[in-house]
């Protein structure tokens, strides 16, 4: 396993356009994150699923943005309309979770990064 | 989400051993303590977790206070490989979610 992968690595858009995201996690992994990560602060949740069901989604996420993980193996993150505030690192995460342990070690990938003109 | 405090910066010899402190003083019993790093252009990496116990791995090992109000991370020999970003972050294994902060940022000196 290659660990989790993320498309595009970079990305430049005009303000206006929309663009997605796609990760793929670890194959055995039945849990996947997004996160977003500006210039000097942590990571930012956005949203997770646990195989195809979304649990969890960021109060703070503008209905401009969607996330999809249609078969419960790789997912897409979309934004529409993208603003220069959107400009940010997207990445990914992925765990195998278990209710029996605190694990939940997330493997995160590189990131995607957005800049929005 | 319990919250965490950490030092904005640290600065560290190279193989001299480095303490990184984390104070978590609304983390409830059934919380664990995660530890992830950043090195740059990278995206996180898991460190290390505990409960109530200290713990040992290859990279890192985790001082817990008996307390559980705060936690140090432990490297025993830092190296150059070393310097980045350290967060510190309680688990609930019922809210689903890891929440960041803005860690501790490690500089290494040769």
């Amino acid at each position: 396993d290659t660990g989790v992968s993320q498309d595009p690595r970079h990305k430049i858009t005009k303000r206006g356009q929309n663009v997605t995201f796609r990760c793929d996690p670890i194959s055995e992994h039945n849990r996947l994150y997004w996160y977003r990560q500006t210039l000097g602060q942590g990571p930012e949740f956005l949203t997770y699923f646990q195989n195809e069901a979304q649990l969890e989604k960021s109060r703070l996420l503008s209905d401009r943005f969607s996330a999809e993980r249609p078969k419960g193996s790789f997912s897409t993150l979309e934004i529409q309309r993208t603003e220069q505030g959107d400009s940010a690192m997207y990445l990914c995460a992925s765990s195998l979770a278990a209710h029996s342990s605190g694990a939940n070690v997330l493997t995160f990938g590189a990131g995607s990064r957005l800049t929005v003109l | 989400d319990a919250k965490t405090t950490q030092p904005n910066s640290m600065e560290s010899n190279e193989e001299e051993p480095v303490h990184l402190p984390c104070n978590h003083s609304t983390i409830s019993g059934t919380d664990y303590i995660h530890w992830y790093r950043q090195l740059p252009s990278q995206g996180p990496e898991y460190v290390i977790h505990g409960l109530t116990s200290n713990v040992n791995n290859r990279m890192a090992s985790l001082a817990i206070a008996e307390d559980r109000k705060s936690s140090t991370l432990i490297l025993h020999r830092a190296t150059l490989r070393d310097a980045a970003v350290y967060y510190c972050i309680p688990y609930n294994t019922n809210a689903g979610k890891s929440t960041f902060g803005d860690g501790t940022t490690l500089t290494v000196k040769p």
